[in-house]
């Protein structure tokens, strides 16, 4: 069975500084991907990782996969308050089922 | 190009009380999921399509039923309600073999008292 662990739980930023969100699965996956949750609102795809080495960007979010550590990396750079939000990974098993981390929530601060 | 729809937004039942959620998707995709999220906590499979006459239970799918109606529509069925499945429930659809990213409706809250 897989199973999807991140840390931390919660993450508190200061502006301008940089930091990371660690995501673990337990067994072999097909694909990884992150997501952001504003509170109330629904999951905004941001990044999927399709192979081992992988490493997508988009503005000051930047994900790696390292599929023989079985690691995900979610990394930002230069904190900004509009990155505020949860942020979820989840590994995809055989049979195209995902399973979710229990998420990261981002408190950004002036 | 309306992404994936869910109906309703809210709904309140009691307990014992059945009803139906419904999703629909107009991006041609095969694959369709239902997922609830609790309080705190990620989301979790209940119930997938991979394609249209086909479905799958995931983690969760005690108390639930599923029907893939045709390729846009993914229904989620509750035939006895308990409080326990008060929870937030999410339909997503997924484009498969290019990027594979998941797109999610809006979710419907359910409260069952």
């Amino acid at each position: 069975e897989l199973k999807v662990e991140q840390n931390p739980l919660f993450l508190s930023m200061q502006e301008g500084k940089n930091y990371t969100i660690y995501c673990n699965y337990s067994t072999t996956s097909d694909r990884l991907y992150w997501y952001r949750q504003d509170p109330g609102k629904s999951l905004e795809s941001l990044f999927v990782l399709l192979s081992n080495g992988a490493v997508k960007q988009e503005g000051r979010l930047m994900a790696s996969l390292d599929t023989k550590a079985r690691l995900s990396t979610l990394h930002i750079t230069a904190a900004v308050h509009d990155l505020s939000a949860t942020y979820f990974c989840a590994a995809e098993a055989a049979g195209n089922k995902l399973t979710f981390g229990g998420g990261t929530r981002v408190l950004v601060k002036p | 190009n309306a992404g994936v729809t869910q109906t309703p937004k809210f709904q309140v039942l009691k307990t014992g009380q059945s009803m139906t959620l419904q999703c629909a998707q107009d991006m041609n995709h095969n694959s369709m999921y239902w997922y609830r999220q609790d309080p705190g906590m990620g989301l979790r499979l209940i119930y997938y399509s991979a394609s249209e006459g086909t479905t799958d239970k995931g983690e969760v799918p005690n108390g639930y039923n599923v029907s893939r109606l045709n390729k846009r529509e993914f229904s989620l069925r509750l035939e006895s309600a308990a409080p326990s499945q008060t929870s937030v429930y999410f339909c997503a659809s997924r484009e498969e073999g290019f990027s594979y990213e998941q797109y999610f409706g809006p979710g419907t809250r359910l409260t069952v008292t």
